[in-house]
């Protein structure tokens, strides 16, 4: 089965401009997460999603992060105004059902950011 | 709130050494439990995972992890390592009763010599 797509790989900006990174999740999963993970440290929860809602966006910096999953599909993170402490990788992961605490994540390759 | 601590940044062995990583959580209640691996230039995959009955787990490519539940601790462990195993290695917990909120370690990197 094909995996987790995410795109772009790399993103290059400066500060205060705008990025939106694009994920697909497996075929048929129902949860999808973002997660930041900076340079030396593991991945942190930025928000989740089942099919469409949001479960947790708690860690989510809404005033420059947005995210959506409008159909329940794929989804969109973006920053806006960039900030220097937003460089970072930045991973799409899904798992097939509601998002509980045993299921398996399937990660994507992540895009990597460099704000200037 | 839950959290994990990879006591390692970074580990070299040579092949065929034995492999230990540790990994410590707090949270006083149930968990889930994860290693996951990311070799160079492929994502971060499933390596093993404890959520109950026999804290011996058995994972891929030879990989085991105990959990002690009296030391909150999760360690992986390989009796003998490959150059092949050269990767970063992230413990993760997941807790609470809802939502798969995920914490995860800062990571081990592993490099094993030829």
């Amino acid at each position: 089965e094909a995996g987790v797509a995410q795109s772009p790989r790399y993103k290059i900006i400066e500060k205060r401009q705008s990025v939106a990174f694009w994920c697909n999740p497996i075929s048929g999963h129902a949860t999808l997460y973002w997660y930041q993970q900076i340079l030396g440290q593991g991945p942190k929860l930025l928000i989740q999603f089942q099919n469409n809602g949001v479960v947790d966006d708690s860690q989510l910096p809404k005033d420059r992060f947005s995210a959506e999953r409008l159909k329940g599909v794929d989804s969109t993170l973006k920053i806006q105004p960039a900030k220097l402490e937003d460089s970072a990788v930045y991973l799409c992961a899904s798992s097939q059902g509601a998002g509980g605490t045993q299921e398996t994540q399937y990660f994507g390759p992540g895009t990597r950011l460099l704000v200037l | 709130a839950q959290s994990v601590s990879q006591h390692n940044h970074h580990v070299i062995l040579s092949e065929a050494a034995s492999l230990e990583l540790g990994c410590n959580y707090s949270y006083g209640g149930t968990v889930n439990l994860f290693w996951y691996v990311q070799y160079p230039g492929q994502h971060l995959q499933l390596l093993l995972k404890y959520f109950s009955g026999d804290p011996l787990v058995k994972g891929i490519k030879g990989f085991e992890a105990e959990f002690i539940k009296s030391k909150f601790s999760f360690n992986l462990r390989k009796p003998s390592v490959q150059w092949s195993d050269t990767a970063e290695y992230f413990c993760a917990v997941n807790a609470g009763t809802n939502a798969g909120k995920s914490t995860f370690g800062d990571g081990t990197t592993l490099t094993v010599k030829p």
